[in-house]
């Protein structure tokens, strides 16, 4: 079936530097693209959204890109403190009424002091 | 704290026991969804409810899975004659009609 996948399961970063999360997703018909920020024993925290008729969108030290040529979704995060370690999700929707969510495996970012 | 609640935080069962969690959404939010997340895995989606009617399960609810939401707030999920397999993060989320879904913290269910 369609799914989300994620190019590095995990990634490490200095504090201070910028860093970038990749995604994959396979559904051509995905028309609408979130990512989520979960922490150790918390749930997914919402980071920033895409619509398909976008390619850029910023937010407060995050930046998602989306390439629908190439089916390719990524989120920049810039100058990394220590409280951005975490697991990051990215997800779509087929359908922009939002019933169902597929979620990729995820990446763990860690930031090194 | 307005946003999602969930109850209980963790759960411990014996294999075959019935279980049930509870979800309390962000007050002004008609849809209220329910994943499952395994370790390492990205949440799966298991069905949602837009004010009291269920419009959406997946095939991963089997018939020993319940979701109700009786009066349009919260909402409950019920797993009857647990299986190991069963062990998870179960997680909840609510919007209001499509927008962003926020997730609350999971119910952590471990089936002995």
């Amino acid at each position: 079936g369609e799914s989300v996948g994620l190019h590095l399961p995990t990634l490490s970063v200095q504090e201070g530097d910028n860093s970038i999360i990749n995604c994959a997703y396979s559904n051509s018909a995905s028309d609408y693209f979130i990512w989520y920020k979960q922490e150790s024993g918390k749930g997914p925290q919402f980071i920033i959204d895409i619509r398909s008729n976008m390619d850029k969108r910023q937010g407060q030290r995050v930046t998602v890109l989306l390439n629908k040529t190439v089916k390719h979704l990524s989120l920049q995060i810039a100058a990394t403190q220590p409280g951005d370690s975490a697991v990051y999700f990215c997800a779509e929707t087929a359908n922009f009424g939002n019933e169902k969510l597929t979620f990729g495996t995820g990446t763990r970012l860690t930031i090194i002091p | 704290d307005t946003g999602v609640s969930q109850n209980p935080r963790h759960k411990i069962t014996k294999r075959g026991q019935n279980v049930t969690f509870r979800c309390d959404p962000i007050s002004e939010h008609n849809r209220l969804y329910w994943y499952r997340q395994t370790l390492g895995q990205g949440p799966e989606f298991l069905t949602y409810f837009q004010n009291e009617a269920q419009l959406e399960k997946s095939r991963l609810l089997s018939d020993r899975f319940s979701a109700e939401r009786p009066k349009g707030s919260f909402s409950t999920l019920e797993i009857q004659r647990t299986e190991q397999g069963d062990s998870a993060m179960y997680l909840c989320a609510s919007s209001f009609l499509s927008g962003i879904q926020f997730f609350g913290p999971g119910t952590r269910l471990t089936v002995l």
